[in-house]
């Protein structure tokens, strides 16, 4: 089965970009969303389609997704985006979903 | 605006069967294009895709529970099941049950319940 990696965390200053990486194999080929979950409560869709953002998401969230590495970059981090980040494609060979293992990002 | 929510034990023995119903409000479980999923979240850890149905009645599952895991809907009461068989504590886990829809050229999980906590022991 299709197997995504994450780093389990990432740590950043205030005010400064976060980027969160996600590799799969020719994870290119497949777009690829990103979830943000804080503490104790459900996942956010926060970009979907490697780079689009749902309705009130703010700029500050952006995505790419090249090769083997899909990436998450949020901008002038603040303390309120302290949360786990998670990657997600869809394994259309199966018809699977997959998510990453997550992402803590940590805002010092 | 529609909404999402679990119920069902907080607490099963281990070898019987976890059931939890995930409610859907503000829409209908008919309306097509929507896949409605459960995924978990053991103690700590990362997110576990269990499994859809599609209203019309298709389904997939998850390789690793497939043997265990039945997903059901009913239009009826706009609602639709997870039944996981022989739990064991590695079910312990926050249950959460999803809509999948085509926000872009690919489905994604753009509505979530606020999840349940299910506790496999004895």
């Amino acid at each position: 089965s299709y197997v995504l990696t994450q780093a389990p965390s990432v740590s950043v200053a205030p005010g400064q970009t976060a980027t969160i990486t996600c590799g799969g194999n020719n994870i290119g080929s497949k777009r690829v969303h990103w979830y943000q979950q804080k503490p104790g409560q459900a996942p956010v869709l926060v970009v979907y389609d490697d780079f689009d953002r749902p309705s009130g998401i703010p700029e500050r969230f952006s995505g790419s997704n090249s090769g083997d590495t899909a990436t998450l970059t949020i901008s002038s981090v603040d303390t309120g985006d302290e949360a786990d980040y998670y990657c997600q494609v869809w394994d259309s060979s199966r018809d699977h979903r997959v998510f990453g293992g997550g992402t803590k990002l940590t805002v010092l | 605006q529609v909404q999402l929510q679990e119920s069902g034990p907080g607490l099963v023995k281990p070898s019987q069967t976890l059931s939890l119903t995930c409610t859907v409000s503000g829409g209908s479980i008919s309306s097509g294009g929507y896949y409605w999923s459960w995924i978990r979240q053991p103690p700590g850890k990362g997110l576990e895709w269990i499994g859809y149905m599609y209203f019309s009645g298709s389904s997939n599952y998850s390789p690793s529970l497939r043997s265990r895991v039945i997903i059901s809907i009913d239009t009826s009461k706009n609602q639709f099941s997870l039944k996981l068989d022989s739990v064991t504590a590695a079910d312990t886990a926050v249950y959460y049950c999803a809509r999948e829809s085509a926000v872009g050229a690919v489905n994604a999980f753009d509505i979530w319940g606020q999840g349940t906590v299910v506790i496999v022991s004895s």
